[in-house]
């Protein structure tokens, strides 16, 4: 079964210092991956996505994600925090013709002056 | 471009009451998916429409569920009898045709249903 792996329910970091926000998948063939965010009260926006057409994937933000076929990674960066960057951020896989996704558990990113 | 909506927001019902909950999707999108989130744990699939046919029904909890999507425009959710475990945020999200495997999936806000 598919299944994805997001290290840390909270990561704390203060304004300006680098953020990573970890995604694990397990997965007998590369999957299609997303990043989500979710700000209160709102819907979930795609960040980014990977496509197989680069390895780094920039999105919107600031915000990049990095695949590591040999780690199955697709961990989230972003070089210096903005407080406006507080929200929760998910990970989501997608099986080659398959069409629902499959969530990671969500990682809450708190922002400290 | 209006994106996804949902209706209502929040939802707070006995246990044994029934519920239902409306998704708007983009307009012109044929893909319609619902999911579910429980208590702070992953967002899971319910269900996935093309135009107004069940497509893949796998995440459905039990019977007590019901999706329909009339003429292949909005969706309800039914939820009959509510359980106190139904309570979560549910969302609907939607994808452009084709089904291509690198669409995106556009979000709705969600609805927050409580059972008490």
């Amino acid at each position: 079964a598919q299944s994805v792996t997001q290290l840390g329910s909270h990561v704390s970091v203060s304004e300006g210092a680098l953020v990573l926000l970890r995604c694990n998948y397990s997965s007998s063939v590369p999957p299609y991956l997303f990043w989500y965010v979710q700000y209160p009260n709102q819907g979930l926006q795609l960040l980014l996505k990977y496509t197989s057409a680069a390895t780094l994937v920039k999105g919107i933000n600031g915000f990049e994600a990095e695949f590591k076929k040999s780690e199955t990674s697709f961990h989230l960066t972003k070089p210096s925090a903005h407080m406006s960057d507080a929200a929760e951020y998910f990970c989501a896989v997608r099986k080659y013709n398959f069409n629902k996704f499959y969530f990671g558990s969500g990682t809450k990113l708190n922002v400290k002056p | 471009e209006a994106g996804v909506t949902q209706f209502p927001s929040h939802s707070v019902i006995e246990k044994g009451q029934t519920v239902t909950l409306r998704c708007d999707p983009i307009s012109g999108h044929d893909n319609l998916y619902w999911y579910r989130r429980v208590m702070g744990k992953e967002i899971k699939f319910l269900l996935h429409f093309v135009k107004e046919s069940k497509q893949d029904e796998s995440g459905m909890p039990n019977n007590r569920f019901l999706a329909e999507r009339t003429g292949g425009t909005y969706s309800t959710l039914k939820v009959q009898p509510a359980e106190l475990e139904d309570s979560g945020v549910y969302f609907c999200a939607s994808s452009p045709g084709q089904g291509k495997n690198t669409d995106t999936q556009y979000f709705g806000p969600g609805t927050r249903l409580t059972v008490l």
